[in-house]
């Protein structure tokens, strides 16, 4: 298995632009999860979904973000409008169920001018 | 919501040499604790969790302590190696499950 696939890799975007970053978890696991890393605030929590459903986005940081997981296999986190602010290395991570090892991708590393 | 504290942000320890990593927790119902590494410019990889059901748990020279009591764990690495240089992150979870909160890491540092 490739692991948890992430892309782009890098994104450089302008300030007011759309980013979209995409995620394909691992075949067979049911939970994915979101997180944002910068050097300020470390490793951040934004949402969760548990058999593609929505189950905590509290860490969302605002409306400008919005996630969505049509199937299991693939999830999408949405920055409209980007700001300087957003600038992070976003990672996607997937668990078979909520109580097992959660497995990160690549990260995508976004960087808005 | 759960708060985790961890220390020391840098630690710098000579090869074969011990490391130990403390963190704390303030959420009581926090079940599970993950250590995450973190090499630079890669993902977070598990390296070892532990339940609040035990309180160590031990892999080759890689080991955690849990004491609920006072809210705190620790990850402990023996026989320090190059390689052991990365990030390290806890973390802890009420629920026992990925909704994790992490800790703002380590750089650990092992000199030849």
């Amino acid at each position: 298995d490739a692991g948890v696939i992430q892309s782009p890799r890098h994104e450089v975007t302008e300030m007011g632009q759309e980013v979209t970053l995409r995620c394909k978890p691992i075949s067979g696991h049911n939970s994915l999860f979101w997180y944002r890393q910068t050097m300020m605030r470390g490793l951040e929590l934004l949402i969760y979904f548990n058999n593609n459903v929505p189950i905590d986005d509290s860490g969302m940081p605002e409306d400008r973000f919005s996630a969505k997981m049509p199937n299991a296999s693939f999830s999408t986190l949405k920055i409209q409008p980007s700001e300087p602010r957003d600038s992070a290395v976003y990672f996607c991570a997937s668990s078979l169920g909520m109580r097992a090892e959660a497995f990160f991708g690549q990260g995508t590393r976004l960087t808005v001018v | 919501g759960e708060n985790v504290e961890q220390h020391p942000s840098t630690l710098s320890v000579q090869e074969g040499d011990s490391a130990v990593i403390k963190c704390t927790y303030s959420d009581s119902a926090s079940n599970y604790f993950p250590w995450y590494k973190q090499e630079l410019g890669k993902r977070p990889q598990l390296i070892i969790d532990i339940r609040s059901n035990v309180g160590e748990k031990k892999d080759q020279r890689i080991a955690v302590t849990l004491n609920k009591t006072a809210k705190h764990f620790s990850l402990h690495i023996t026989e320090t190696q190059p390689e052991d240089s990365a990030v390290y992150f806890c973390a802890a979870s009420p629920g026992g499950g990925n909704k994790l909160t992490f800790g703002t890491g380590t750089q650990l540092k092992v000199e030849l």
